[in-house]
């Protein structure tokens, strides 16, 4: 079974700049999550989506960061502008209702 | 008060030693507990996930007292192989996003 996708694996940008990743969940899997990993820390939860609909973006900082799963499958994380405190590593993770998530391999943003 | 706190370690222990991380949590609403392992630049794994009751996989036996409201995780005999950071992980009543520790690193040396 194909795990969860996600794309770019790196980036690296300037800071005012924007940068969008791409997350594919696993096939069926009804939830997804974008977390924020930062160097030391446990990952930390940005936003869940539930099929299209989002269930808690509690943590995400709506002034620059963004995300969208417009037809209940794949989802992108837009952050505009980057803070240099935006470097980290953003994970994406599915599961099928409330069970176990599975993480994919994340991007590493590092904002100069 | 963090909601997850763990000792970040690292804890450098000998092939074949035994060695135990423990966890506390600050929500007494949390219901559901896990023990992840996240290796250096690659993504969280679940481990296993930890009953009232303990509960054992090989070598591994996790366990979680509520009235203390920690959580422990116990590997026997350890190999070069289990080298990696344990994410001790909480998920509250009635809602299904992850709560994480900042991890403990665990160095086995040959």
């Amino acid at each position: 079974e194909a795990g969860v996708a996600q794309s770019p694996r790196y980036k690296i940008i300037e800071k005012r700049q924007s940068v969008a990743f791409w997350c594919n969940p696993i096939s069926g899997h009804a939830t997804l999550y974008w977390y924020q990993q930062i160097l030391g820390q446990g990952p930390k939860l940005l936003i869940q989506f539930q099929n299209n609909g989002v269930v808690d973006d509690s943590q995400l900082p709506k002034d620059r960061f963004s995300a969208e799963r417009l037809k209940g499958v794949d989802s992108t994380l837009k952050i505009q502008p980057a803070k240099l405190e935006d470097s980290a590593v953003y994970l994406c993770a599915s599961s099928p209702q409330d069970n176990e998530q599975f993480f994919g391999p994340g991007t590493r943003l590092t904002v100069l | 008060r963090k909601e997850v706190e763990q000792d970040p370690g690292p804890f450098n222990v000998p092939e074949g030693a035994t060695v135990a991380f423990n966890c506390t949590y600050s929500n007494s609403a949390s219901q559901s507990f896990f023990w992840y392992r996240q290796d250096c630049r690659k993504e969280p794994k679940l481990l296993m996930s930890v009953y009232s009751s303990g509960n054992e996989d090989g070598r591994f036996t996790a366990q979680l007292n509520r009235a203390s409201q920690y959580i422990s995780l116990l590997i026997r005999d350890s190999k070069l192989s289990d080298s990696a950071t344990y994410l001790c992980v909480v998920k509250r009543e009635g809602y299904s996003t992850l709560t994480f520790g900042k991890g403990t690193m665990l160095l086995v040396s040959p």
